[in-house]
């Protein structure tokens, strides 16, 4: 079983719809959730972290399900220029013997939201 | 703008080259990492350095070697690649805490001929 699991899609959706993701973490002791998003031939973004009680950034709302093990990203009233592939990451372990969290990611969701 | 800057964008370099990806960080982090991402791939770990020491080196060929002379810059030093090493590389930071993100440079596009 992978360590972070998600739907690659892709998600084809039109402008203004509301979509949701989920992703599936494997280790329970996992401490730190995080949103990225990637666009095309580029580096990934933090979107936002994922708190415990959830949370809200304008058009998109994280939730964390610690009991089944995964997190969800919902966007509202999508936009042309949310296409992208949204990533999962998880972190829980250290790397070594550093205090340097161990980030793992999903292998993303690609959203393409159409005219 | 960014807080981490990778040069160069893009590299085209044969097998028997020798090159080198630079990294820099302008956050204040004591961590780095360099990933490698292929197409259709998710992000694949190759090596953190914190606190400039490495701490994790995720089963890379001898052909990539790292460098991290202080706590903000990192290098990849590549020789003798192979055409499976084409792709995007990119180098992070973060704070040396179990809860930080990564905050990614732009990445280098590496292809190898």
């Amino acid at each position: 079983r992978k360590e972070v699991e998600q739907d690659p899609g892709p998600f084809n959706v039109p402008e203004g719809a509301t979509v949701a993701f989920n992703c599936t973490y494997s280790n329970s002791a996992s401490q730190s959730f995080f949103w990225y998003r990637q666009d095309c031939r580029k580096e990934p973004k933090l979107l936002m972290s994922v708190y415990s009680s959830g949370n809200e950034d304008g058009r998109f709302t994280a939730q964390l399900n610690r009991a089944s093990q995964y997190i969800s990203l919902l966007i509202r009233d999508s936009k042309l220029s949310d296409s992208a592939t949204y990533l999962c990451v998880v972190t829980g372990t250290h790397h070594g013997s550093s205090n340097t969290g161990k980030l793992i990611f999903g292998q993303g969701t690609t959203l393409q939201v159409k005219p | 703008e960014t807080g981490v800057t990778q040069t160069p964008r893009h590299l085209v370099m044969g097998m028997t080259n020798k090159k080198s990806l630079k990294c820099e960080q302008h956050l204040g982090h004591n961590a780095m990492y360099w990933y490698k991402q292929s197409a259709k791939k998710p992000l694949e770990l190759m090596f953190v350095y914190s606190l400039e020491e490495r701490v994790e080196n995720n089963s890379v060929p001898s052909r990539f070697s790292p460098e991290c002379p202080n706590s903000s810059h990192l290098f990849l030093h590549l020789h003798t690649l192979q055409p499976e090493d084409s792709a995007l590389y990119l180098c992070a930071s973060s704070s040396s805490s179990l809860n930080s993100p990564l905050h990614f440079g732009n990445g280098t596009r590496l292809t190898v001929t």
